[in-house]
């Protein structure tokens, strides 16, 4: 299996900063590499796929970028309802494997 | 709009079975694969099991291969897990989610839609 990690596992900012999550794969997942958003007791939502390609709705805030091995999620401008779990998704083998999580917090 | 809603959760003791079901709406069902997607207490996102838009082709997770049935029944537009020789460590939220294309194996390929999720606690 594709191993994913993600760092740091927890992040502390505050509205209006700009923050950036690190993924890396332990082998080349080219540029299927996907970003979620999870809140507390809800399920996960789509953020970016493909590595750097917004979903829909999403708003441009989020920017994902990264190939390879390594990858990037970067939130400009934090607003509140920011604060919560991201998960990168790796697609290129069966099993998908997520990364750990980085939960990011308010200062 | 797209709308998943799982069901079939509960508690059982270990070594027992339980179904969930995923009711799918918004969507033409069959022409997208679809998985379920596990999350531990306190523990971060698994993928479980998929399963092509006919239902031809099934994919699990080795720890999971042997015990879990994956199926769909579009006529019903509803996704299937079937769980035996339940462990404790399968204790979880067990999502479905939807995938962008018809094919499990085509690339790219993401989970695009989520369920609110079924809780399976697994315990004596």
């Amino acid at each position: 299996d594709i191993q994913m990690t993600q760092s740091p596992p927890s992040l502390s900012a505050s509205v209006g900063d700009s923050v950036t999550i690190t993924c890396r794969a332990n082998l080349s997942v080219s540029n299927y590499l996907n970003w979620y958003q999870q809140k507390p007791g809800k399920a996960p939502k789509l953020l970016i796929y493909a590595a750097s390609t917004l979903q829909s709705g999403v708003p441009s805030r989020f920017t994902g970028s990264g190939s390879g091995t390594d990858f990037t999620l970067s939130i400009s401008t934090l607003q509140p309802e920011d604060f919560a779990t991201y998960y990168c998704q790796q697609t290129f083998l069966t099993p998908r494997t997520f990364g750990q999580g980085t939960k990011l917090e308010v200062k | 709009e797209v709308q998943l809603l799982e069901s079939g959760g509960g508690l059982v003791q270990p070594g027992g079975s339980l179904r969930l079901s995923c009711a799918a709406s918004g969507f033409t069902f069959s022409s997208y694969a679809m998985s379920w997607v596990r999350q531990a207490p306190g523990k971060g996102l698994w993928w479980v099991s998929a399963i092509s838009g006919s239902g031809t082709g099934a994919y699990y997770a080795d720890s999971v291969k042997g015990r879990f049935t994956i199926s769909r029944d579009n006529s019903k537009n509803t996704l299937y897990l079937q769980m035996n020789s339940l462990r404790v460590e399968d204790t979880a939220i067990y999502y479905c989610a939807k995938d962008p294309n018809w094919s499990w194996t085509r690339l790219p390929n993401w989970f695009d839609s989520w369920g609110q999720g079924t809780q399976v606690t697994v315990s004596s």
